[in-house]
C-alpha cells in the first residue's frame, strides 16, 4: 500500500514570496491533515479536511495561509507572503472516514526556509 | 481545550536497556485515544502504539508498551531492550473522539538517544 506522499521535500524562499506544497493521500482516506511543525516542537494542525470540506481550520493563519483539497482526493497548502516565521516542516497525514477510530498516517513532510 | 505535555526533553539509554518516556494530558473528555509516535531523522510519523481510553488494558506491541493511569491522566511508554534504531522524537499524541473535528494534539517530544 502506498503511503502518504508530499512534494517538494525542502523549499527554500524569500520572505513575501509565495510557496505551495501538495499532498497526495492513502487510497481511502477521507480525513487530510495539515500539520506545522517549528523546530523543537510538536506538530500543529494547521487544517483539517473531510473528504473536500473543511472540518477545522480553527489554527490556519487565513490572511496568508490557504488550502484546499479537490475532489476530496489530492490537497494544497498555500503561503502567500511566506514570512520568515513560518520557516518549519509541514507535515500532511490522512486516515479512514472514521478518522476517530484509527490513527493518521503520515507522509514525510517538507522542510520550508524562509530568509 | 486539550493539552499534551511532555516533561522529558531528551533522554538517553543503553543498548539493550529499559527506558520509560513520560506524557501527561489534561481533557474533559471520558472517551478518546493515545498514541505514541516515533520521528526519525527523515521526519516522517510513525505510529509506535495507541491506546483507547475506554480498555483497562495496557497497549503492548513487542517491546514497546504503556502504562495508562487514567484518574492521573498519565500515558507513559516503556521500550524495552532498546535498540540502536530506537532513536528519534517521540511524540505523545491525544485525540477526541466526539464529532468530525476531531483533531490529534501532540506533546512537544522527547529526543531518545541509545548509546553503546
Amino acid at each position: 500500500e502506498a503511503g502518504v506522499a508530499q512534494s517538494p521535500r525542502y523549499k527554500i524562499i524569500e520572505k513575501r514570496q509565495s510557496v505551495a506544497f501538495w499532498c497526495n493521500p492513502i487510497s481511502g482516506h477521507a480525513t487530510l491533515y495539515w500539520y506545522q511543525q517549528i523546530l523543537g516542537q510538536g506538530p500543529k494542525l494547521l487544517i483539517q479536511f473531510q473528504n473536500n470540506g473543511v472540518v477545522d481550520d480553527s489554527q490556519l493563519p487565513k490572511d496568508r495561509f490557504s488550502a484546499e483539497r479537490l475532489k476530496g482526493v489530492d490537497s494544497t497548502l498555500k503561503i502567500q507572503p511566506a514570512k520568515l516565521e513560518d520557516s518549519a516542516v509541514y507535515l500532511c497525514a490522512s486516515s479512514l472516514v472514521k478518522a476517530t477510530r484509527t490513527e493518521a498516517f503520515f507522509g514525510q513532510g517538507t522542510r520550508l526556509t524562509v530568509v | 481545550a486539550q493539552t499534551v505535555t511532555q516533561s522529558q526533553p531528551e533522554m538517553s539509554v543503553q543498548e539493550a536497556e529499559t527506558v520509560t518516556l513520560s506524557c501527561t494530558y489534561d481533557t474533559s473528555e471520558s472517551d478518546y485515544y493515545l498514541f505514541w509516535y516515533k520521528q526519525p531523522p527523515s521526519r516522517q510519523m510513525i505510529l509506535v502504539i495507541r491506546q483507547e481510553a475506554y480498555k483497562q488494558q495496557n497497549a503492548t506491541e513487542n517491546r514497546f508498551s504503556v502504562n495508562f493511569q487514567k484518574a492521573a491522566k498519565s500515558f507513559s511508554l516503556k521500550i524495552s531492550d532498546s535498540q540502536l534504531g530506537d532513536a528519534a522524537m517521540y511524540f505523545c499524541a491525544y485525540r477526541t473522539v466526539t464529532g468530525t473535528a476531531s483533531k490529534l494534539t501532540f506533546g512537544t517530544g522527547t529526543r531518545l538517544q541509545v548509546t553503546l
